[in-house]
């Protein structure tokens, strides 16, 4: 069974930095690119950063510079290194699974989440 | 940025009930579109993709159509376990791009 679990969320001041990181389980990590998507309390989903199972990586413009996406494929974790943070970044913050069959793919998987709260 | 627009926000329904979202492309997504059904403090699952291919698992009242710019989501018959919100999302092009959600809720 695919399992994604999130951990390192909580309340941090304006400012600040966090590291999330996401184990992974069920599957063969190193195959897979891995994603990190966010959802403010009440608002829709909002993809933020993507890391190839090469550790190429892609943002989102709003992280930008601010964010690093990483991965140990050792470890079958996938981690978000926030810094610089705002209160716009308030949000519960998923990993989630690319498919990897298809030249056009999406998230087949995603983790529950870990709340992110930016506050003074 | 590829905008995606859902309508309506929200469906009040009831079990039994024909139930059909609309997501509207702001350019042509070709058939790169996804559903997922999210719950309160859950995870999103994967419905749809490439418009209207079923996930493995998912019951065949979920069903999903269109391509180019307007694609369609419908549950045939609505069951007590499919009061959700409803997202669509292209992954056309990066970045991956969300509908804003539709909320199923009871009548």
């Amino acid at each position: 069974e695919v399992q994604l679990v999130e951990s390192g969320g909580g309340l941090v001041q304006p400012g600040g930095s966090l590291r999330l990181s996401c184990a992974a389980s069920g599957f063969t990590f190193s195959s897979y690119w891995m994603h990190w998507v966010r959802q403010a309390p009440g608002k829709g989903l909002v993809w933020l950063s993507r890391i190839h199972s090469d550790g190429s990586t892609i943002y989102a413009d709003s992280v930008k510079g601010r964010f690093t996406i990483s991965r140990d494929n050792a470890k079958n974790t996938l981690y978000l290194q926030m810094n610089s943070l705002r209160a716009e970044d308030t949000a519960v913050y998923h990993c989630v699974r690319e498919m990897n069959t298809g030249n056009y793919r999406t998230a087949d998987y995603w983790g529950q989440g870990t709340l992110v709260t930016v506050s003074s | 940025d590829i905008q995606m627009t859902q309508s309506p926000s929200t469906v009040s329904a009831s079990a039994g009930d024909r139930v059909t979202i609309t997501c509207r492309a702001s350019e042509s997504t070709n058939s790169w579109l996804a559903w997922y059904q999210q719950k309160p403090g859950k995870a999103p699952k994967l419905l749809i993709y490439q418009a209207s291919s079923l996930e493995s698992g998912v019951p065949s009242r979920f069903s999903g159509s269109g391509s180019g710019t307007e694609f369609t989501l419908t549950i045939s018959s609505l069951q007590p376990d499919d009061f959700a919100t409803y997202y669509c999302q292209q992954y056309n092009s990066n970045p991956w791009t969300f509908g804003q959600g539709t909320k199923v809720e009871i009548k």
